[in-house]
């Protein structure tokens, strides 16, 4: 089993400051790499798939990076609907996903 | 749009059963897998079961292996799993989700399913 693993588990940030969050694979998934956003009481959101292309309707101040076992969500410019929850997902063993055990974002 | 509405969940005591339905809408559910993730009451997310376009293929997680089904019916739109056999740790919210691509592009809202005496 791919094990994925984010830091950090609580990250602080400022609205209008840069957050980063990283994801580490256990093993290569290559770009196979997603990122999904959940604020409490709603359902996952996906953001980024493909390490780095954003899904449909995901503003351009979310990036995606890496490839392999290591990979970084960045938000450029927190607005306040971003805190909530980023999990990372790897997909190289479809359908066997592995999810990141998620970062919380928060309001410093 | 896509819509994916969950129904089924409630309370069952351990070694009971319940059946798990996703209505699907807004795409054409045949062409597409599905799949179903949970998420224990404050933890993360759990990959549980996934299913081909045409059902003929379908994948389980360790952790349910031999105790759930998952099916679908292609002329209803509609995703099903049949949870058998259930423990306390099966507690969690169950979403279906459709898949585009390998990844879950489209979420349900989720059905609660608590296995407890």
């Amino acid at each position: 089993e791919i094990v994925m693993t984010q830091s950090p588990a609580t990250l602080s940030v400022s609205p209008g400051e840069r957050a980063t969050l990283s994801c580490r694979a256990s093993q290569s998934v290559s770009s196979n790499l997603a990122w999904y956003q959940q604020k409490p009481g709603q359902a996952p959101r996906l953001l980024i798939y493909g390490a780095s292309t954003r899904a449909t309707g995901i503003p351009a101040r979310f990036s995606g990076s890496g490839s392999g076992t290591e990979f970084t969500l960045t938000i450029s410019s927190l607005q306040s609907e971003d805190f909530a929850v980023y999990y990372c997902q790897q997909y190289n063993n479809w359908p066997l996903y592995t999810f990141g055990q998620g970062t919380k974002l928060e309001i410093k | 749009e896509v819509q994916l509405v969950e129904s089924g969940g409630g309370l069952v005591q351990p070694g009971g059963s319940l059946r798990l339905s996703c209505a699907a809408s807004g795409f054409t559910f045949s062409r597409f897998a599905m799949t179903w993730v949970r998420q224990a009451p404050g933890k993360g997310l759990e990959w549980v079961s996934a299913i081909g376009p045409s059902g003929g293929t379908t994948y389980y997680a360790d952790s349910v292996k031999g105790r759930f089904t998952i099916s679908r019916d292609n002329s209803k739109n509609t995703l099903y799993m049949q949870m058998n056999s259930l423990r306390a740790e099966d507690t969690a919210i169950y979403y279906c989700g459709k898949v585009e691509s390998y990844v879950v592009d489209s979420w349900g809202q989720g059905a609660l399913v608590t296995a407890s005496s």
